[in-house]
């Protein structure tokens, strides 16, 4: 079984800092997702990486895939109130006709106003 | 657009009752995945389908769970006999196949079992 750890489990912040959260794995991935999840709500998707050492940008938000394609990093600078919320990683399995998705436990972040 | 969308949002039952969720995908995708997700935990995969064939089901957390995708299209999400372990979030996503596989995720269906 392919297991995400993600770090750290809780993060609360004040407006305008900078933070990161990691997603790390034993595994290599083909792919791997970046998700925010409100309370009660289903998980809206933030990117999608697949190349090792690919990097992407989302405003204020940095996505990094590793080289090896088994851990990334989520960099939001600046942070805003807005932000708030679960942020999951989640790797898709390779193997022929496996295409389910494996979550992380989630970075809660809070950004104070 | 209309994205992935579930029914009901909501569903408060009775240990031991039958309890059915629906989940229309995205219009053109034709793979659609069932998670269920606990309190502090991620997204739990329980099964997929492309279109109407069930291709993986051993992730399904026992023989009272079983989905159905009849015509390719929407699909159901049963679970009989419910238990109040069964309480949770049941999320559906769609995808198409072949380029990045990137899953889309419905609102989610909260199941309270008393």
């Amino acid at each position: 079984t392919q297991l995400l750890e993600q770090s750290p489990q809780f993060l609360s912040i004040q407006e305008g800092e900078n933070l990161t959260v990691y997603c790390n794995s034993s595994s290599v991935f083909s792919s791997l997702q970046w998700y925010r999840q409100e309370p009660g709500e289903g998980p809206v998707l933030l990117v999608t990486v697949v190349t090792g050492g690919e990097v992407k940008k989302l405003k204020r938000l940095t996505f990094q895939f590793g080289d090896a394609r088994k851990d990334s990093s989520l960099h939001i600078t600046a942070a805003q109130p807005g932000d708030t919320g679960l942020y999951l990683c989640a790797g898709a399995e390779s193997g022929a006709g496996s295409y389910q998705l494996t979550f992380g436990k989630g970075t809660k972040l809070s950004v104070i106003p | 657009d209309t994205g992935v969308s579930q029914d009901p949002r909501h569903k408060i039952t009775k240990r031991g009752q039958n309890v059915t969720f629906r989940c229309d995908p995205i219009s053109e995708h034709n793979r659609l995945y069932w998670y269920r997700q606990t309190l502090g935990q991620g997204p739990e995969f329980l099964t997929y389908f492309q279109n109407e064939a069930q291709l993986e089901k051993s992730r399904l957390l026992s023989d009272r769970f079983s989905a159905e995708r009849p015509k390719g299209s929407f699909s159901t999400l049963e679970i009989q006999r419910t238990e109040q372990g069964d309480s949770a979030m049941y999320l559906c996503a769609s995808s198409l196949a072949g380029g990045l596989e990137t899953q889309y995720f419905g609102p989610g269906t909260r199941l309270l079992v008393l």
